[in-house]
């Protein structure tokens, strides 16, 4: 079945780097993405790897996918306090219709 | 703004009621996907509409039901309502089904 794992918590200062760590266990999965909850509000999509991807940079984002050990993880850089909030990672399978499954969220707290 | 519209934002209703929840998908998106999300068990995909037509169907309750309209909005139908299923429900589109969801703001239900 599938399965993704998240940490709970991570708390950073701000302008440190964040790094944001997430294993799944479908070896199908074609996409996997990123993403971001503020309080009160809903999902919005921060990025997303394709599976014959290593890496991907997008201004102060940067996913690593190592598709031997399944885990992706996202390092916000120059971290702020605006990034407070709660990360989800996501899975696409490729056996059935692409539904998502998500890990249960990593709480990012990033104090002055 | 991801595109996606849902109301209402809240709902507050007691145990043993029926409610209806409504999505827009992003224009030109032809499929529509519902999830919930709840302190205990996280997000979790309840069913998925594609041009009208159920496609994937995940862990929902037979007392929920959905369905995808001609003008690609869908409803998500809650019955004999109980406190367990207080919880933010997400509508989340694609374009084909096999693509990146865009999630909408949620409906918050609150079951008293």
């Amino acid at each position: 079945g599938e399965d993704v794992e998240q940490s709970l918590f991570l708390s950073v200062r701000e302008g440190d780097s964040s790094v944001i760590n997430c294993t799944y266990t479908d070896s199908s999965s074609t996409y996997l993405y990123w993403y971001k909850q503020e309080p009160g509000a809903g999902l919005q999509l921060l990025t997303y790897i394709f599976s014959n991807m290593d890496m991907k940079q997008d201004q102060r984002l940067t996913v690593l996918l190592n598709k031997k050990d399944k885990h992706l993880s996202l390092r916000i850089a120059d971290t702020q306090t605006g990034d407070s909030a709660i990360y989800f990672c996501a899975e696409v399978s490729n056996s059935g219709y692409s539904t998502l499954t998500f890990g249960k969220g990593t709480m990012l707290l990033v104090s002055p | 703004d991801s595109g996606v519209t849902q109301t209402p934002k809240h709902l507050i209703t007691a145990t043993g009621q029926r409610v209806t929840l409504r999505c827009s998908p992003r224009s030109g998106d032809l499929s529509v996907y519902w999830y919930q999300q709840s302190l205990d068990q996280g997000l979790q995909f309840l069913i998925q509409y594609y041009n009208g037509e159920e496609r994937a169907k995940g862990n929902i309750l037979e007392r929920f039901s959905a369905q995808q309209f001609p003008d690609l909005h869908s409803e998500l139908n809650l019955s004999s309502l109980e406190l367990g299923d207080s919880a933010l429900y997400f509508c989340a589109s694609s374009t084909r089904g096999a693509e990146t969801q865009y999630f909408g703001p949620g409906t918050r239900l609150l079951v008293l």
